[in-house]
């Protein structure tokens, strides 16, 4: 298993243009997540997914939209980038058995994508 | 609103020495407490995981320990070596709502030779 892979590793974009950030896994769970980490501070929830076609905001969804077409792939989508979203962006899946008994639910995060905004 | 405090932000030891980290949270109500090493430049790997009902774990020469009365945890690294430099994120969940975890700022500790 490749586990949660991220592309691209770094980009750097210009204000107010746009990008996908993608994410897939290969363990067939049904949670995926996409998380920011801002130096010196704990990871921000942006966007989470429950499964294909059921997607939900975190705590920061503003200027990120995100789509899950299939259990594999859950796609980040930056519209009219600004400099605050320059960040370390990295996507997470875990399963759902445990989920409803509040246990042992372990995330598996991917290398993350460093995004600059100039 | 759900907090996770951890202590110290950074700390620096020699190699072979021991060190605990702490974990201070208002999450509720508490599912379950994980900690996560993040070395530079990668994403979080999970250490261990406890829910209510434990107040020990072990990983190797990484301990956890729960205290749900107190709302506190700590990591314990023993005999730390050089590949224990990293960053050591708290993480708690909440059984209420979503279950979103709530995420500390992270130790970052460094082991010098």
């Amino acid at each position: 298993n490749a586990g949660v892979t991220q592309t691209p590793k770094f980009r750097i974009l210009k204000i107010g243009q746009s990008m996908t950030l993608q994410c897939t896994q290969d363990m067939n769970h049904n949670y995926m997540y996409w998380y920011r980490q801002d130096p010196g501070m704990g990871l921000k929830l942006i966007y989470y997914s429950v499964g294909a076609g059921i997607t939900d905001k975190g705590e920061v969804p503003n200027g990120y939209n995100v789509s899950r077409s299939t259990t594999e792939d859950f796609p980040l989508r930056l519209e009219l980038a600004a400099p605050s979203q320059t960040s370390v962006y990295f996507c997470a899946s875990r399963t759902a058995e445990l989920w409803q008994r509040g246990g042992k639910d372990t995330q598996y995060f991917g290398p993350g994508t460093r995004l600059t905004v100039l | 609103k759900n907090q996770v405090e951890q202590s110290p932000q950074s700390l620096i030891i020699l190699e072979g020495k021991n060190c605990t980290l702490q974990c201070n949270y208002t999450v509720s109500p508490f599912s379950n407490l994980r900690w996560y090493k993040q070395d530079t430049g990668r994403g979080p790997v999970s250490l261990t995981i406890m829910t209510f009902s434990e107040n020990t774990k072990s990983n190797g020469r990484y301990t956890a320990t729960l205290d749900a009365d107190t709302k506190q945890s700590s990591l314990h690294i023993t005999a730390s070596q050089l590949s224990d430099s990293a960053s050591y994120i708290c993480v708690v969940t909440s059984s209420g709502g979503s279950y979103i975890p709530t995420f500390g700022r992270g130790t970052s500790l460094i082991v010098h030779p």
